[in-house]
């Protein structure tokens, strides 16, 4: 699986968007892009994913350049909920499940 | 309506002590999962299991032992508790066993050995 590299933190004021950049400039294609985040003592939680088009749910985007090597998580409106620290994770189709976590970017939301 | 749910949440116990934590998931996965988070934060996963079979066994002491009774469930046995198994245990569980699926994760057990 491709490598990734984030910004080992980011502060974002409340209410603005939080935009996470992402690394993957080995990935090839048929690797998708994950995004996972982990709050204080809870696990990990699922974000969003994607492949090559840009992809919206309800709790972010992520936008991926057109030659795939790097992404970007946008929060759109950061609240204090969203303090944690974001993975990037770089998949293989039919990988057998194995998540490999990085060591992410940890986001501070501030008032 | 917990959907991945592991106990205890906190274990603490003596070195050479087996112990064992539990995880059960309501969301009627097939695969689950065990990773380990040591002090520095990095998460590894340990196993995985689909319908009750093994897929993914990374390298573990042998001292860890998963059991999968059911789909919806997957314990950790641990034998002769060493130091550097303190560490957070987390469970997590998806639909099918390829990378794709989105893996929902349960809130940890937070294992010190004194």
């Amino acid at each position: 699986d491709a490598k990734t590299t984030q910004p080992t933190s980011m502060d974002c004021a409340e209410g603005r968007a939080a935009n996470l950049p992402c690394n993957h400039s080995t990935i090839s294609g048929n690797e998708y892009v994950y995004w996972y985040r982990q709050i204080h003592s809870q696990g990990p939680q699922y974000i969003i994913h994607g492949l090559k088009n840009n992809e919206t749910n309800e709790m972010a985007s992520l936008i991926i350049t057109e030659d795939r090597k790097s992404s970007t998580l946008i929060l759109p409106h950061a609240t204090l909920r969203d303090t944690a620290v974001y993975y990037c994770i770089v998949i293989s189709l039919g990988t057998a499940s194995k998540l490999t976590f990085g060591t992410g970017t940890r986001l501070q939301v501030t008032l | 309506d917990t959907a991945v749910s592991q106990t205890p949440k906190y274990l603490v116990t003596q070195m050479g002590n087996d112990k064992s934590i539990k995880c059960e998931q309501n969301l009627g996965h097939d695969t689950m999962y065990w990773y380990k988070q040591d002090s520095k934060k990095f998460l590894k996963i340990m196993f995985s299991y689909n319908n009750k079979e093994l897929i993914i066994n990374e390298t573990v002491p042998n001292r860890f032992s998963p059991k999968s009774p059911d789909k919806a469930h997957l314990n950790l046995h641990i034998n002769s508790l060493e130091l550097g198994d303190s560490a957070v245990y987390f469970c997590a569980s998806s639909q099918g066993n390829r990378v794709r699926q989105p893996q929902h994760f349960g809130d940890g057990t937070r294992l010190s050995i004194l």
